[in-house]
């Protein structure tokens, strides 16, 4: 009963570093998303694939970039750490319709120093 | 564009109080409509959801209706808990076309005993 599982949960990075987040869902989803949340900003969505094999800009793609490996897996990649990117991160996925429920994981809490 | 608003927090309340939560609409075709809670250092997860007007969804004691008139669908419950502390999200979801929901911006519910 995994859901949509992503790791790691905490990460402490130096500005410049770089990291992968992993995300896999077991839920034969279509569709797969990356959120950052911060206080007072709400849910922001980084890029998300609709299928798998294709992947698009969300509302703040800027130093991100994702890979959709195949239907399971969909990881986010910060090539150049900044302080700025300190937040928290949720991988989701639904089944390709957008009136499906969204399914999320449990958040990956990343801090840049 | 889609969207939706909903009211700002923090909402304070003690515990056997009524609760309401609003939320509004605006969107092009026909949503769904979802309320999403997200309890302290986890994930969103999906509370309830309403697919057609008048339609209500219900769950743990929480129930929304769909009104497209006003297009609106406001959060409600009887008899807060202090379990029920935690942010909820308003969201909606579009058929034929786009796979990206659209969420608010989250209303943290702080219930005290």
């Amino acid at each position: 009963n995994a859901g949509v599982t992503q790791t790691p949960k905490f990460q402490v990075l130096k500005t410049g570093q770089s990291m992968t987040l992993q995300c896999a869902q077991d839920m034969n989803h279509n569709s797969m998303y990356w959120y950052r949340q911060d206080p007072g900003m709400g849910l922001r969505l980084i890029y998300y694939s609709a299928s798998e094999g294709t992947t698009d800009k969300g509302e703040v793609p800027n130093g991100y970039n994702v890979s959709r490996l195949n239907k399971r897996e969909f990881s986010l990649r910060l090539e150049s750490a900044a302080p700025s990117q300190t937040s928290v991160y949720f991988c989701a996925s639904s089944a390709a319709e957008g009136r499906n429920t969204i399914y999320f994981g449990e958040g990956s809490w990343l801090t840049v120093v | 564009g889609n969207s939706v608003t909903q009211m700002e927090g923090p909402v304070t309340l003690s515990e056997e109080a009524f609760l309401t939560i609003n939320c509004t609409y605006t969107a092009t075709g026909y949503p769904s409509l979802f309320w999403y809670v997200q309890y302290p250092g986890e994930g969103l997860q999906l509370l309830l959801k309403a697919t057609k007007a008048d339609d209500k969804g219900s769950n743990k004691g929480f129930e929304a209706t769909y009104r497209k008139e006003t297009t609106s669908f406001h959060l409600e419950k009887g008899s807060v808990q202090v379990s029920d502390s935690a942010v909820y999200f308003c969201a909606l979801g579009i058929s034929g076309g786009s796979y990206i929901p659209t969420f608010g911006r989250g209303t943290s519910l702080i219930v005290h005993p």
